[in-house]
């Protein structure tokens, strides 16, 4: 089952923070963050295990709460870069060879 | 530059006409999904490759798809009869073997092939 992502849409000013939530009905072996720009391909930005790891990248970075079978993605002081279609995936416990299941992706949108 | 690469970029066909994409996946890497997206969504499995094994197939990848993997380098998708709702961007990504769990578990996409059937 696709995990839910929120917001839906994100709309920050340069230097603005951001959360956004991935939650899943399943276990999760593991969380991954990808980024995607309009036309190209996800670019990888962390993967967090089960365990409860916080992972960092520059100003980037996520939470995954095992229990509740959450990961939360932190933006802070957002850069125009930064804009761009975010989906989690999730790698569910038992899962065989690895395929992740997407959510529906969260917009995020920096203005100057 | 070694990631992944996907031919064509694009794809413009009529419905009923076969197309095949290709993916060249990061050197050495075992490992080759394909997914397949549509505007507004999440990619969404296809189909999974270890080596020249294709081990995994999603019920999205219906009887007119076919997917091979040749000695284990590159993969090429082909759709038979293709159909308006087939149009969508198909995504490939590969996924290292070393031993290290968080670089074996991460996926590297190519740039896709987007399709669009008239």
């Amino acid at each position: 089952q696709q995990p839910v992502q929120s917001p839906q849409a994100v709309i920050l000013r340069e230097g603005e923070d951001a959360v956004i939530n991935c939650s899943s009905s399943k276990a999760l072996y593991s969380v991954h963050w990808y980024r995607q720009k309009h036309g190209e391909a996800p670019v990888f930005l962390m993967i967090l295990l089960k365990g409860g790891e916080q992972k960092g990248h520059d100003k980037i970075s996520a939470s995954f709460n095992e229990k509740k079978q959450q990961s939360s993605l932190y933006l802070t002081a957002s850069q125009l870069s930064y804009s761009g279609t975010y989906f989690c995936g999730t790698r569910s416990g038992g899962t065989s060879y690895g395929k992740l299941t997407f959510g529906q992706g969260t917009i995020l949108t920096v203005h100057p | 530059d070694t990631g992944v690469s996907q031919d064509p970029r694009h794809k413009i066909t009529k419905r009923g006409q076969n197309v095949t994409f290709r993916c060249d996946p990061i050197s050495e890497h075992n490992r080759l999904y394909w997914y397949r997206q549509t505007l507004g969504q999440g990619p969404e499995f296809l189909t999974y490759f270890q080596n020249e094994a294709q081990l995994e197939k999603s019920r999205l990848l219906s009887d007119r798809f076919s997917a091979e993997r040749p000695k284990g380098s590159f993969s090429t998708l082909e759709i038979q009869r293709t159909e308006q709702g087939d149009s969508a961007m198909y995504l490939c990504a590969s996924r290292p073997s070393d031993r290290n769990i968080l670089s074996t578990d991460t996926q590297y996409f190519g740039p896709g092939t987007r399709l669009t059937v008239l």
